[in-house]
């Protein structure tokens, strides 16, 4: 069965870079056709899409965003990774790693997620 | 791109059914088969319940149903059970270079 596991600081300070990884385990990024995500959730409010990168290192944003994130993806540990530039208390969020199952084309639903992990933006 | 349109609450009792909408554009809901449905417990990851506006992932009870009308998707839940309690959000397609729109968010309450 597919597991997703966020890891990073749990406080950043305003004007930093924000950096979170996602371990992946019961399959294989660099032998999957998904396009794997980030997405996030501020306190009391909705899901956001962050950004999906698929193994071939092809990668697509929210230009909400402006640029400022950046999603990676090491195949040797079986991870995918996301900066976040730049960051101001408006990113403090729960942020989720996620896949579809359902479809490889990029916007097939997410059926697998992370449990989250809670990012708060403060000095 | 805005995020979609949901009722903030629905509320039933047990064994009655609710409908939460989901109100988009031509451009995100009206234009494509690509809606989803997601449902959050406190604290907890969403979790998908309906794709492409009316298929249910393998283990989701067929209580839950998932149709589209225009620019407006809706997720109707039959047989409310107590377990049903919780957060729903909608999500569509809006273009390549917006893959992911989701909706602002829905709270089930079952009386």
């Amino acid at each position: 069965q597919l597991q997703l596991q966020e890891s990073g600081p749990g406080l950043v300070k305003p004007s930093e870079t924000l950096s979170l990884t996602c371990t992946v385990s019961g399959d294989s990024i660099s032998s999957s056709n998904y396009y794997w995500g980030w997405i996030r959730q501020p306190p009391g409010k909705g899901l956001e899409w962050i950004g999906s990168i698929h193994y071939s290192g092809s990668t697509h944003y929210n230009s909400s965003l402006k640029g400022r994130a950046v999603i990676s993806v090491d195949t040797s540990k079986n991870q995918f990774s996301l900066r976040l530039t730049s960051v101001t208390a408006a990113d403090t969020a729960v942020y989720y790693c996620a896949r579809p199952d359902s479809g490889t084309y990029l916007g097939a639903a997410f059926d697998f997620w992370g449990q989250g992990t809670k990012v708060t933006a403060s000095s | 791109q805005s995020a979609l349109t949901q009722p903030r609450s629905v509320s039933g009792s047990p064994g009655q059914s609710v409908t939460i909408s989901c109100t988009g554009t031509s451009s995100d809901v009206g234009n494509y088969n690509y809606v989803s449905w997601y449902r959050q417990h406190p604290g907890g990851a969403p979790k998908l319940m309906i794709y492409e506006v009316s298929k249910r992932p393998s283990g989701v009870p067929d209580r839950f149903s998932g149709s589209k009308s225009g620019n407006t998707a809706s997720l109707t839940i039959s047989g409310l059970q107590a377990e049903d309690e919780a957060d729903y959000s909608c999500c569509s397609y809006a273009g390549s270079y917006t893959p992911y729109v989701f909706g602002t968010g829905t709270k089930v309450t079952v009386l």
